[in-house]
């Protein structure tokens, strides 16, 4: 079945205490990407990447790394959460532009920094 | 810059009334046009789309149109059901090949 995979889908962690959430796809897609969704302001999106090896910013890429060492895989990286990163974090991907335009979501990871 | 604007919700209607749910963007040249719907505790997937002026783009009952003359592209059905109770995200992909989302309108149909 042709899905996104994110993990953890659920964690809570402490303030400063370094956290990756993995995400992976299987249809072999080029153009990978981070959002995050808050109450009110809807998807934002935090990095992206065209390729392996390509990343580029979002919107809100403060306090969040990422990393494109092969082509299915997309971790984001949290190095010292904070309390303002709490969110559900989507990860999504697509073919790159023109051949393809329409994003495919994992299911989300609900992320709570205390 | 681009933008998307949606209505805000929450919007309650009764099962079988007509939806129509409002969108307009803002952007240079002519962008391609998406909703996107997210199902309580999922992620999004693609409703429908349009590409170009004066396309119709349907699936599941809902259709929306592109409206170049008022730059809109509303989210309309005849006869709504309890499971279409969700999330509704308007979005645009521009010319520089990024895609762009509205904040989303929460739909509820009540029984």
């Amino acid at each position: 079945e042709a899905q996104v995979t994110q993990n953890p889908r659920y964690l809570i962690t402490v303030t400063g205490k370094k956290l990756t959430v993995t995400c992976s796809q299987n249809m072999n897609h080029e153009y990978m990407s981070w959002y995050r969704q808050d109450p009110g302001l809807g998807l934002r999106q935090i990095y992206y990447s065209m390729n392996v090896e390509v990343t580029d910013k979002g919107d809100v890429p403060e306090g969040y790394k990422v990393s494109r060492k092969e082509k299915r895989n997309f971790p984001l990286i949290l190095e010292s959460p904070s309390p303002n990163q709490t969110s559900l974090y989507f990860c999504a991907s697509s073919l790159v532009p023109p051949q393809g335009h329409v994003l495919t979501f994992g299911a989300g990871s609900r992320l709570t920094v205390l | 810059g681009n933008s998307v604007t949606q209505m805000e919700g929450p919007v309650t209607l009764s099962e079988e009334a007509f939806l129509t749910i409002n969108c307009t963007y803002t952007a240079t040249g002519y962008p391609s046009l998406f909703w996107y719907v997210q199902y309580p505790g999922e992620g999004l997937q693609l409703l429908l789309k349009a590409t170009k002026a004066d396309d119709k783009g349907s699936n599941k009952g809902f259709e929306a149109t592109y409206r170049k003359e008022t730059t809109s592209f509303h989210l309309e059905k005849g006869s709504v059901q309890v499971s279409d109770s969700a999330v509704y995200f308007c979005a645009l992909l521009n010319r520089d090949d990024k895609i762009i989302f509205g904040k989303g309108t929460r739909l509820h149909i009540l029984p």
